[in-house]
């Protein structure tokens, strides 16, 4: 079966980090991908990870940990944009399907 | 390059009545997906289709179904509409479906159902 946990909400202050975790129990697990969806509008492609480590992309970080199916998306230097759901999805070998999480609700204030 | 697009963006229908609702890749890409988005639910998997073939198919009921046409072009179905479909219905589209592929999402049609 599949599973995958986010914290429902977090609250952050503008110009701080943020840390979003993701556990995924998932049977084939391929790779992980994070996206971000403000309110009202559709999805958009953050990272994707398939190894071990942390990969980087400006102000966006994302970490995997195969082994203990773990993942988190750190948000630097927070801007009052970044108030958003951020969805952890997993995919599957050969499933031809990507699986969600419920997403995190992240709200950043002044 | 036009992205995703979805229609109706917004459709009122009551229990009973069945509805389509259509989808539109981006140019080149092969693969569309469909997803049922609810409050605390998340992004739910209906299925997945690439030439015109269903690969994968998520938990929904019968009630649910799908086609894909030679021009990439998608439709979903929903027959015998009941009150716990209200939802947001958004499609994505990568070029080849394969695991590791950015999806692209359309901006959704939004179904209430009275």
């Amino acid at each position: 079966g599949q599973n995958i946990d986010q914290p429902t909400e977090m609250t952050a202050t503008e110009g701080a980090i943020v840390q979003i975790n993701c556990t995924y129990q998932t049977s084939g697990f391929n790779g992980l991908f994070w996206y971000q969806q403000h309110a009202g509008e559709a999805p958009t492609f953050l990272s994707y990870n398939v190894l071990d480590g942390l990969e980087e992309k400006g102000r966006f970080s994302s970490f995997l940990s195969r082994s203990k199916g773990y993942s988190y998306l750190l948000l630097k230097e927070l801007q009052m944009k970044d108030s958003a759901s951020y969805l952890c999805a997993v995919t599957v070998v050969g499933g031809f399907k990507t699986i969600f999480g419920a997403g995190t609700r992240l709200f950043v204030k002044a | 390059k036009a992205g995703v697009t979805q229609t109706p963006r917004y459709l009122i229908k009551t229990r009973g009545q069945q509805v389509t609702l259509s989808c539109s890749p981006i140019s080149g890409h092969r693969s569309v997906s469909w997803y049922q988005q609810t409050p605390g639910q998340g992004l739910q998997f209906l299925f997945e289709y690439f030439s015109e073939t269903q690969r994968n198919k998520g938990n929904f009921p019968g009630r649910f179904s799908g086609r894909q046409f030679s021009n990439s072009r998608s439709e979903m179905n929903v027959s015998t509409l009941e009150l716990g479909d209200s939802a947001l219905y958004l499609c994505a589209s990568s070029f080849s479906g394969r695991v590791d592929n950015e999806q692209f999402f359309g901006p959704g049609t939004r179904l209430t159902v009275l």
